[in-house]
């Protein structure tokens, strides 16, 4: 029963480039959340999707950053022109939607993006 | 200072000791979870207390919650190396889903 699955798990962008980054959820999971790491610090919320549908996007960029969560495949959470800003650790997370306000998400191993 | 912040920043405690954590919040919750992570790797979650709930116990893990000062505290009983790592406390607003982060505890466990 695997768990939720992220690639690439590393990733490395020069300045201008664009990242894309994929989140496979638990099998059985529609929903979907992405944060980020800076270091030394603790996750910030970006996004939260269903399948097909941005449920919440408040905490992501507005300029850049984009999400999807289509019928088929993984999330993916897209990068445009990076900046070194933009280096981080991106986490994504899947829950059943099940339990409500009280669902466990359950994260997967991240992606490390280092923009040079 | 953000929601959900955790104090110490870091501890260090030798192997069978216990280790406290404490976690502060600012707005109204439905519940709040506790979270590890070793470093380099992904979270682990670890505990959730809903708002109603005082306390809360999962094998050497007691997590309190205190609304009315809105704070909670993660205790870990007979530490042991392997617990070393970063411990963060979630909250989820009301009518929210998405978890709000605070920065973290690193709590070190010497042999």
């Amino acid at each position: 029963n695997a768990g939720v699955m992220q690639n690439p798990r590393h990733l490395v962008r020069r300045r201008g480039q664009e990242a894309r980054l994929r989140c496979s959820p638990m099998k059985g999971h529609s929903h979907v959340y992405w944060y980020r790491q800076l270091p030394e610090e603790g996750l910030k919320f970006m996004v939260y999707l269903q399948k097909e549908n941005i449920i919440d996007e408040s905490g992501m960029p507005k300029e850049r950053f984009s999400a999807e969560f289509p019928k088929e495949g993984p999330s993916i959470l897209r990068i445009q022109q990076v900046v070194r800003g933009d280096s981080a650790a991106y986490f994504c997370a899947s829950s059943s939607g099940t339990s409500g306000f009280t669902d466990t998400q359950y994260f997967g191993p991240g992606t490390r993006l280092t923009v040079l | 200072s953000q929601q959900g912040e955790e104090d110490p920043q870091a501890l260090s405690i030798q192997e069978g000791e216990n280790a406290t954590m404490n976690c502060s919040y600012k707005t109204s919750i439905n519940n709040l979870q506790w979270y590890r992570q070793n470093s380099g790797r992904g979270l682990v979650h670890l505990i959730l207390i809903r708002s109603n709930e005082r306390e809360k116990h999962s094998g050497r893990l007691r997590v309190t919650l205190d609304t009315s000062k809105k704070s909670s505290s993660l205790l870990i009983t007979a530490s042991r190396a392997a617990d070393t790592a970063s411990y963060f406390c979630a909250t989820v607003e009301i009518s929210a889903r998405q978890l709000t982060f605070g920065s973290g505890t690193q709590l070190t466990v010497l042999p």
